[in-house]
């Protein structure tokens, strides 16, 4: 079945600073790579997400690129602000399979 | 506005006693999932429903068993709870297999 590792498991930058999340996914087939943000307490959120036909999508500060052949993607941040700071989860699910399989998430802080 | 509703926020239930989580949408999806994330943790999928086809996780217990009476109504029955059991219970609904998954805001379970 599928496997996804996520990098790193926390991660602190300063504001204005870029950040960077790395998931690699094991099985060929998936298709759709989604990426949730989740704050305390509160329910995991759609920020962006990527389908296979497509190498990169942005929208405004966040940006998502896929490497099919390495089997890996990842999130970018701009301009980093403190209400970006939260629990950030990627996901892959398979062409043929019926669920997502989450990365074990990373916790952004971001330092004001 | 919201489009998926979960009842009760909170709940606390007593070891052993039966508890039933509740998930309703407005979207009109009909695929609808349940989660189970403990602290600092990835959500777990335990089963989902595309229509009244009940699809079961091969590592969910027994315990856990779920009904879908219509489209908008989705709920979540746990048998003998367990301290173990204890977590945020996330529902989620997808317009099909292939699209974007919404997450509920959750139900917190306490088992004393």
């Amino acid at each position: 079945g599928e496997n996804v590792e996520q990098h790193p498991s926390t991660l602190s930058v300063q504001e204005g600073d870029s950040a960077v999340i790395k998931c690699t996914y094991s099985d060929s087939a998936s298709n759709y790579f989604p990426w949730y943000k989740q704050e305390l307490g509160k329910r995991p959120q759609l920020i962006i997400d990527i389908r296979s036909n497509v190498g990169e999508k942005k929208d405004q500060r966040i940006a998502v690129t896929l490497n099919k052949t390495a089997k890996h993607f990842s999130l970018h941040i701009t301009e980093t602000q403190p209400e970006d700071s939260a629990v950030y989860f990627c996901a892959a699910k398979g062409r043929y399979g019926n669920k997502l399989v989450f990365g074990a998430g990373t916790i952004l802080r971001v330092k004001s | 506005d919201a489009m998926v509703i979960q009842n009760p926020r909170y709940q606390v239930t007593q070891f052993g006693k039966p508890v039933t989580l509740s998930c309703s949408q407005t979207l009109n999806h009909n695929v609808m999932y349940w989660y189970q994330q403990k602290s600092s943790q990835a959500p777990k999928l335990l089963f989902h429903y595309y229509d009244k086809d009940f699809n079961n996780e091969a590592d969910t217990p027994d315990n856990f068993q779920s009904r879908r009476p219509n489209t908008s109504f989705c709920f979540l029955d746990i048998r003998s709870p367990g301290l173990g059991d204890a977590a945020m219970y996330l529902c989620a609904t997808s317009r099909d297999l292939t699209y974007e998954q919404y997450f509920g805001p959750g139900t917190r379970l306490t088992v004393t």
